[in-house]
């Protein structure tokens, strides 16, 4: 059975940090694509970031691009999320999806449970 | 890029068919082949339940379909059932390994 497990979700204070885990199972982590997207209060889903394979390429949406850092650990089998300079409106669930990719189709997939961030002093 | 735009709601009874719209740009929706749509119940994480515009994964019921006209993509649900109620999204490939989701869509079976 696969499963995404995310964890760090947390209360900071804007302009904070906060590091967040994506423990993943039960399928071939390491030849997966990975990818962080969040739920805000009243507004839709929303793009974070993806990682290819080997954690050497990395996007970014345009919200979070230049504050947030995706890596990840394959040996772990680890997703993290690095978010730097929160803002109130980070506030959100964060859940981390497989990307799926078969051939040129790509798709989200397997998503966790999520982890609440809140961004407020 | 801007999210996909949805309808906040729609309802439909229990045995009839709905249709949640999905709009978008000729720089997403409209380029790419690359629409899928996810249904999320309360406190659960998204399911993927169309994915390249029209493909249903295994498991999948088959009173949800998919389509696409131009820059406006479309779920379909037939047969209506209560298990259906939940929060419907919109994705897109956007370009250049991005992605653009919609507003979200609530579903209530009367």
């Amino acid at each position: 059975e696969v499963q995404l497990v995310e964890s760090g979700g947390a209360l900071v204070q804007p302009g904070g940090s906060l590091r967040l885990s994506c423990a993943a199972s039960g399928i071939g982590f390491s030849n997966s694509w990975m990818a962080w997207v969040r739920l805000a209060p009243g507004r839709g889903l929303d793009w974070v970031a993806s990682v290819n394979q080997d954690g050497g390429a990395t996007y970014y949406g345009a919200s979070v691009r230049g504050r947030f850092a995706v890596s990840r650990d394959n040996a772990k089998n680890s997703l993290f999320l690095q978010m730097n300079s929160l803002r109130a409106e980070d506030t959100a669930v964060y859940y981390c999806a497989f990307l799926i990719t078969e051939g040129s189709n790509w798709y989200f997939d397997y998503w966790g449970q999520g982890t609440l961030v809140t961004v407020s002093s | 890029q801007s999210a996909l735009t949805q309808p906040a709601s729609v309802s439909g009874s229990p045995g009839q068919s709905v249709t949640i719209s999905c709009s978008g740009t000729s720089s997403d929706v409209g380029k790419y082949n690359l629409v899928s749509w996810y249904q999320q119940h309360p406190g659960k994480g998204p399911k993927v339940i169309i994915h390249e515009v029209t493909k249903r994964p295994s498991g999948v019921s088959n009173r949800f379909s998919g389509s696409k006209s131009g820059n406006m993509a479309s779920l379909t649900i037939s047969g209506l059932q209560a298990e259906d109620e939940a929060d419907y999204y919109c994705c897109a490939h956007a370009g250049s390994y991005s992605w653009v989701f919609g507003g979200g869509t609530k579903l209530t079976v009367l």
